[in-house]
């Protein structure tokens, strides 16, 4: 069964630091997306960074980096030089397939509040 | 230019009554989505529909029926509403329904049914 984990309910980041939020996952399907995405207190669901189970190299976006380790199933959201901005929730999901002929299932973990202190 | 909107933002309803969410995406994506999130901020998948198809239908309770017209279209409509109803419904849309693509979310509407 598809799962995605997600075990830090909450953090806390001292502003400027680096954070890692851990993100774990389980699927047979050989063809997958991982994807975090962040919720501010306004409540909208904004899409951060996406990583595809065949990409060799982890993902990257600004101060957004994805520590993709496939045989462990992590796929941990780093963010580098915490800003007060940031301060959210957090998701991880996964989808899988390929295309629309193998449409899978989309998955979300439980979430982790990310709190950045000034 | 909302890329994915629905419509509306809050929605205060009675037990018992019928209502509808509306959602659109002018992405051009051919799939789309209802998630709902409870006040506990889980997020769980309700139905992906891929080109006005139902693909997935999560286990939810037939008095919650999607509509799509066409694929920038899906609809929510929910008969009977219920007090475990209220929750934040998402509409989202990706390019395809395979795990390629980043899905993009509308921006919520927040259901209280009293």
């Amino acid at each position: 069964a598809q799962k995605i984990t997600q075990t830090q309910p909450g953090m806390f980041v001292q502003e400027k630091e680096a954070v890692t939020l851990d993100c774990t996952y389980d699927t047979s399907d050989p063809s997958y997306g991982l994807f975090w995405y962040k919720q501010p207190s306004s409540g909208e669901m904004i899409f951060l960074i996406y990583q595809g189970s065949y990409d060799q190299q982890n993902a990257t976006e600004g101060r957004y980096s994805l520590n993709f380790q496939k045989a462990r199933k992590s796929a941990n959201l780093v963010i580098s030089a915490s800003q007060l901005g940031d301060s959210a929730m957090y998701f991880c999901a996964m989808r899988e397939g390929t295309g629309n002929t193998n449409a899978g299932k989309s998955t979300f973990g439980d979430g982790t509040t990310l709190t950045v202190k000034p | 230019d909302t890329a994915v909107s629905q419509t509306p933002k809050y929605l205060v309803t009675q037990m018992g009554n019928d209502k509808s969410i509306k959602c659109e995406q002018n992405l051009g994506h051919d799939t789309m989505y209802w998630y709902k999130q409870d006040s506990k901020k889980f997020l769980k998948i309700m139905f992906s529909y891929n080109n006005k198809e139902l693909i997935i239908n999560e286990t939810v309770p037939n008095r919650f029926s999607p509509k799509s017209p066409d694929k920038a279209h899906l609809n929510l409509h929910i008969n009977s509403l219920e007090l475990g109803d209220s929750a934040v419904y998402f509409c989202a849309s990706s390019q395809d329904a395979g795990g390629g693509t980043e899905a993009f979310f509308g921006q919520g509407t927040r259901l209280t049914v009293v």
